[in-house]
């Protein structure tokens, strides 16, 4: 297995566009799980889904950040317009329903906006 | 209550020595402990877990030690190697697969 596939790997942008993250879990995963990583926060949820549905958004730090899961292999992040403040690394994980144990992450998204 | 409390920040230990890392829950529902950890460009990997029915959980030189009277554990890394140099972040959750709440994570550095 390729375990979580995030991309793009790195992604510099300008303030005010629209940025796209996106995240391939691990087959018979069901549940995926949106984080940002920063220095000053640590790690962030901002949203998860279980069997694509999402359950708990409440991370999402406000309406410009919207996330999409439209089927089981594939998942958006998507901020519009982007600010400098959501630089960050972005990480997605996924997991299975017991017994498959823990939370396996992708490599991350570094987001700097300009 | 739902907050998990990891200490210390940071961490220098000499290589060949113990490292150890606390954390500390209130909510008495959390039934699975994990810890993982990241390495610099890296997601964070699951390194070792454990649930509240055992007090100790031993895979190779990472042991977790749990006191569910304290509402503590931790990570004790024996015969520390620079390669064990990471991040490492306990977290606690009720199942495997429910939102975990995260420590706020300790960098530690094994010097040579």
């Amino acid at each position: 297995d390729a375990g979580v596939i995030q991309s793009p790997r790195h992604e510099v942008t300008e303030m005010g566009q629209e940025v796209t993250l996106r995240c391939k879990p691990i087959s018979g995963h069901n549940s995926l799980f949106w984080y940002r990583q920063t220095m000053m926060r640590g790690l962030e949820l901002l949203i998860y889904f279980n069997n694509n549905v999402p359950i708990d958004d409440s991370g999402m730090p406000e309406d410009r950040f919207s996330a999409k899961m439209p089927n089981a292999s594939f998942s958006t992040l998507k901020i519009q317009p982007s600010e400098p403040r959501d630089s960050a690394v972005y990480f997605c994980a996924s997991t299975g329903p017991p017994p498959l144990w823990g939370y396996t992450f992708g490599s991350g998204t570094r987001l700097t906006v300009v | 209550q739902q907050q998990v409390k990891q200490s210390p920040q940071s961490l220098i230990v000499q290589k060949g020595g113990i490292s150890i890392i606390n954390c500390a829950y209130e909510n008495t529902a959390f039934d699975y402990f994990p810890w993982y950890q990241q390495f610099p460009g890296k997601g964070p990997a699951l390194l070792i877990a454990i649930r509240p029915d055992v007090s100790e959980k031993k895979e190779g030189r990472f042991t977790i030690s749990f006191n569910k009277s304290a509402k503590q554990f931790s990570l004790h890394i024996m015969d520390s190697q620079p390669g064990d140099s990471a991040t490492y972040f306990c977290a606690a959750s009720r199942g495997s697969n429910y939102q975990l709440i995260w420590g706020a994570g300790t960098k530690l550095i094994i010097k040579p």
